[in-house]
């Protein structure tokens, strides 16, 4: 069945470091790459996605690239910050069904100040 | 985002009895998405209520012990049936924001003990 892998399971960083997180998927027709951060006791919420006809995408700290061809993914967070420590998740859609996500098994982030 | 309201916030619930979660979402949506998460571990989709149809369930997961209901478009619920102490996790609702294909907006999750 579908499958997404996410490495590595945890990452320690010192503050300003990057950080960088990946993913690959299985399914071939998967067309949506969320991430999502969760914190402590409280829900996934999402930080930044990409789609499969994009390549890379950035917001502030975060950007998010894309190989379909290879079919991985990866999460970069530069300038590191001790609020960034968190669970992070990949996901990938099943197809092109969005709420359908398939969730790699997480990244426990810690930035050291 | 959505605001999505799910109750209860937590329970320690005993063996054998059934529990039901609740999820109100502030806007209608045509999809509302069942997730489970176990203690430490990533999230996995139950099922999928749709409003005026059956709900379609994942590879592993029953009707018979995940029950939904979606009577209207801003509300459903999930039925835990028959708890073990395995069942304990959190059960996380969810919308799509858009038409499909879109960003998947979470409830603050139902994070159940058995017993």
């Amino acid at each position: 069945g579908e499958n997404v892998e996410q490495h590595p399971s945890t990452l320690s960083v010192q503050e300003g470091d990057s950080a960088v997180i990946k993913c690959t998927y299985s399914d071939s027709a998967s067309n949506y790459f969320p991430w999502y951060k969760q914190e402590l006791g409280k829900r996934p919420q999402l930080i930044i996605d990409i789609r499969s006809n994009v390549g890379e995408k950035k917001d502030q700290r975060i950007a998010v690239t894309l190989n379909k061809t290879a079919k991985h993914f990866s999460l970069h967070i530069t300038e590191t910050q001790p609020e960034d420590s968190a669970v992070y998740f990949c996901a990938a859609s099943r197809g092109n069904q969005g709420g359908k996500l398939i969730f790699g098994q997480g990244t426990e982030l810690s930035v050291k100040p | 985002s959505a605001v999505i309201s799910q109750k209860p916030s937590r329970d320690i619930c005993q063996r054998g009895t059934s529990l039901t979660i609740q999820c109100q979402v502030d806007s209608q949506v045509t999809m509302m998405f069942w997730y489970r998460q176990q203690p430490g571990q990533s999230l996995t989709l139950i099922a999928t209520a749709n409003q005026g149809s059956e709900a379609t369930y994942e590879s592993g997961f029953v009707i018979d012990k995940f029950p939904i209901s979606r009577p209207n478009l801003t509300f459903s619920t999930l039925t835990v049936s028959n708890m073990s102490p395995e069942d304990s996790s959190i059960y996380l609702c969810s919308v799509e924001r858009g038409r499909g294909g879109g960003e998947l907006f979470f409830g603050e999750g139902s994070r159940l003990t058995v017993l």
